[in-house]
């Protein structure tokens, strides 16, 4: 299995741009999961997804951000306009329900925002 | 919603020393306590985790206790190695509720040779 993918690994982009992350879960994984990393806040959960669904948006900072699964195996994250302080790495995880409760992670995507 | 404290926020420990990492949790209703290791630029991956009926776990190296009427739960490294050096986190969740996980802020384990 090639486990979680995410594109593009690393982003650079001005202020008031558009920016958006993609995720493939692992095929068969019907949870999906947005993080966010930074030094300040952690890793924080943003939103998450079950059969395509979003379940618990609570932690999406604002409306500037938006996640949509149009299918069981591709989510984007979008973030419009983008602001310097959304720097961050975005991580990607998955897991299948009855496979235990692991969350498998992606190598995240690094986003800077200038 | 569910809060995480994790002590301390740095570790360091000679080769060979044990290292342990403490966590508490405020949601009563939370059963499931992984820990995941994260290298410098890499993914976060689990390495153990215990579900609220287990009071212990052991992996070799590694062991995790829980005491729930306490709402702590700890990570134990025994016979440290350098390639332990690493951030790990420990989270909390309610897996009844799409396994949705609280991370703790994080210990940065320096294992010096």
């Amino acid at each position: 299995d090639a486990g979680v993918i995410q594109s593009p690994r690393h982003e650079v982009t001005e202020m008031g741009q558009e920016v958006t992350l993609r995720c493939k879960p692992i095929s068969g994984h019907d949870y999906l999961f947005w993080y966010r990393q930074t030094m300040m806040r952690g890793l924080e959960l943003l939103i998450y997804f079950n059969n395509n669904v979003p379940i618990d948006d609570s932690g999406m900072p604002e409306d500037r951000f938006s996640a949509k699964m149009p299918n069981a195996s591709f989510s984007t994250l979008k973030i419009q306009p983008s602001e310097p302080r959304d720097s961050a790495v975005y991580f990607c995880a998955s897991r299948r329900t009855g496979g235990g409760y692991e969350q498998y992670f992606g190598p995240g995507t690094r986003l800077t925002v200038t | 919603g569910e809060n995480v404290e994790q002590h301390p926020s740095t570790l360091s420990v000679q080769e060979g020393d044990s290292a342990v990492i403490k966590c508490t949790y405020s949601d009563s209703a939370s059963n499931y306590f992984p820990w995941y290791k994260q290298e410098l630029g890499k993914r976060p991956q689990l390495i153990i985790d215990i579900r609220s009926n287990v009071g212990e776990k052991k992996d070799q190296r590694i062991a995790v206790t829980l005491n729930k009427t306490a709402k702590h739960f700890s990570l134990h490294i025994t016979e440290t190695q350098p390639e332990d050096s690493a951030v790990y986190f420990c989270a909390a969740s309610n897996w009844e509720y799409g396994n949705k996980l609280v991370f703790g802020a994080g210990t940065i384990l320096r294992v010096k040779s």
